[in-house]
């Protein structure tokens, strides 16, 4: 149980933004929201993390909401490279460390 | 330069077998840990050692030993090998773990492991 929902797949045009939503309406207040991603037969890549202020990195945005119970992976700039599984995940200290689905991002040319 | 590598790639084997899997990380990590991604792709933890001491242990069959002979080193040994043993064995490795919990996980690519 990951305690987070994504949708199981999505798709989105080469070149437009991807917006990747999840839903963790449980999350206490000092757990960290990650986002990763797996490429077909490579290992999980981490991507990013918040708590609670929105974040940019070179890879992605992360909006969160004000009452944190749900997030936004954005990819400003799909590319057929971003296609992928990216899974959301709360961060707990020796905690549950499982993840869920995920949602399998199509990007099309 | 990679930064967690895991050996083998591929590993076939029979029933019953006894088998390893290795796992080292050059990131200076004091935490490391071994995932299962079964045929639905869920990633589940399995164990966790901080500082060659096992501090995740999540209801895993006890022919899994894993063995951490320094921090940057953990194998799993897997006894009796067994059908539903079929998966694909991700090692991971963090900075740091406490609460809040916010290191990143770095994983290595795998190794499929096919029981026949």
């Amino acid at each position: 149980d990951a305690k987070t929902t994504q949708p199981p797949s999505m798709d989105c045009a080469e070149g437009r933004a991807a917006n990747l939503p999840c839903n963790h309406s449980t999350i206490s207040g000092n757990e960290y929201v990650y986002w990763y991603r797996q490429i077909h037969s490579q290992g999980p890549q981490y991507i990013i993390h918040g708590l609670k202020n929105n974040e940019t990195n070179e890879m992605a945005s992360l909006i969160i909401t004000e009452d944190r119970k749900s997030s936004t992976l954005i990819l400003p700039h799909a590319t057929l490279r971003d296609t992928a599984v990216y899974y959301c995940r709360r961060g707990s200290s020796y905690g549950k460390l499982t993840f869920g689905q995920g949602t399998i991002l199509t990007v099309h040319p | 330069d990679t930064a967690v590598s895991q050996t083998p790639k591929y590993l076939v084997t029979q029933m019953g077998n006894d088998k390893s899997i290795k796992c080292e990380q050059n990131l200076g990590h004091d935490t490391m840990y071994w995932y299962k991604q079964d045929s639905k792709k869920f990633l589940k933890i399995m164990f966790s050692y901080n500082n060659k001491e096992l501090i995740i242990n999540e209801t895993v069959p006890n022919r899994f030993s894993p063995k951490s002979p320094d921090k940057a080193h953990l194998n799993l040994h897997i006894n009796s090998l067994e059908l539903g043993d079929s998966a694909v064995y991700f090692c991971a490795s963090s900075p740091s773990q406490g609460a809040p919990y916010n290191s990143p996980l770095h994983f290595g690519n795998g190794t499929r492991l096919t029981v026949t």
